[in-house]
């Protein structure tokens, strides 16, 4: 599987959009990129996923360059349940393991 | 809307016991992992199973675990001989393989196991 790097932390204001950048330089045409999201002491919760076009659903959308070497996660109005651990995964194929590394903490400050 | 329930939500132990920490997937799913999180560390995938037989496996899943589904509803995980460093909130997750490609896990709330 490809590896990801994603900022350690990041904050936005409450209302506000939360652009939470990730790269993933050595994907692979095959590969998708998903997001996931672990509010504090829950299982993590999927987000969106996609393989080169942009994607919209009613949590986020996700933007991928046109190389697809990098992505990034909208949160079109951040709010305070927000916050939480972002991680972004590539994965081959259907059913595979999911590999977290340590994601972006994301703050939403009121 | 379906979820995945895990039962207990905390279990303490004795080293050297055997815990059964036990999982509900959603009702129409075939795919099924155990994950754990070591306090303040990553999630670490542990094992998935499907169509009643392992199909991948960690380093981390050695002897000592074992996974089951006894009756087409519980998944189980099982740690026979526990230690210390056995501690850390399990996740269970369940997925629905459709038409195409959608590998959306839906993770379970967890059970924090605590190993004295």
């Amino acid at each position: 599987d490809a590896k990801t790097t994603q900022p350690t932390s990041m904050d936005c204001a409450e209302g506000r959009a939360a652009n939470l950048p990730c790269n993933h330089s050595t994907i692979s045409g095959n590969e998708y990129v998903y997001w996931y999201r672990q509010i504090h002491s829950q299982g993590p919760q999927y987000i969106i996923h996609g393989l080169k076009n942009n994607e919209t659903n009613e949590m986020a959308s996700l933007i991928i360059t046109e190389d697809r070497k990098s992505s990034t996660l909208i949160l079109p109005h951040a709010t305070l349940r927000d916050t939480a651990v972002y991680y972004c995964i590539v994965i081959e194929s259907s059913g595979d393991k999911l590999t977290f590394g340590t994601g972006t903490r994301l703050a939403v400050r009121p | 809307e379906p979820e995945v329930t895990q039962t207990p939500s905390h279990q303490v132990t004795q080293m050297g016991q055997e815990v059964i920490l036990r999982c509900v997937p959603i009702s129409n799913h075939l795919y099924f992992y155990w994950y754990r999180q070591i306090l303040g560390q990553k999630v670490e995938f542990l094992v998935s199973f499907y169509n009643n037989e392992i199909s991948e496996k960690s380093e981390i899943f050695d002897d000592q675990f074992s996974v089951e589904r006894p009756d087409g509803s519980n998944f189980t995980l099982k740690i026979r001989s526990t230690k210390l460093e056995d501690s850390a909130m399990y996740f269970c997750a369940s997925y629905y393989r459709g038409r195409g490609f959608h590998n959306e896990q839906f993770f379970g709330p967890g059970t924090r196991l605590t190993v004295l």
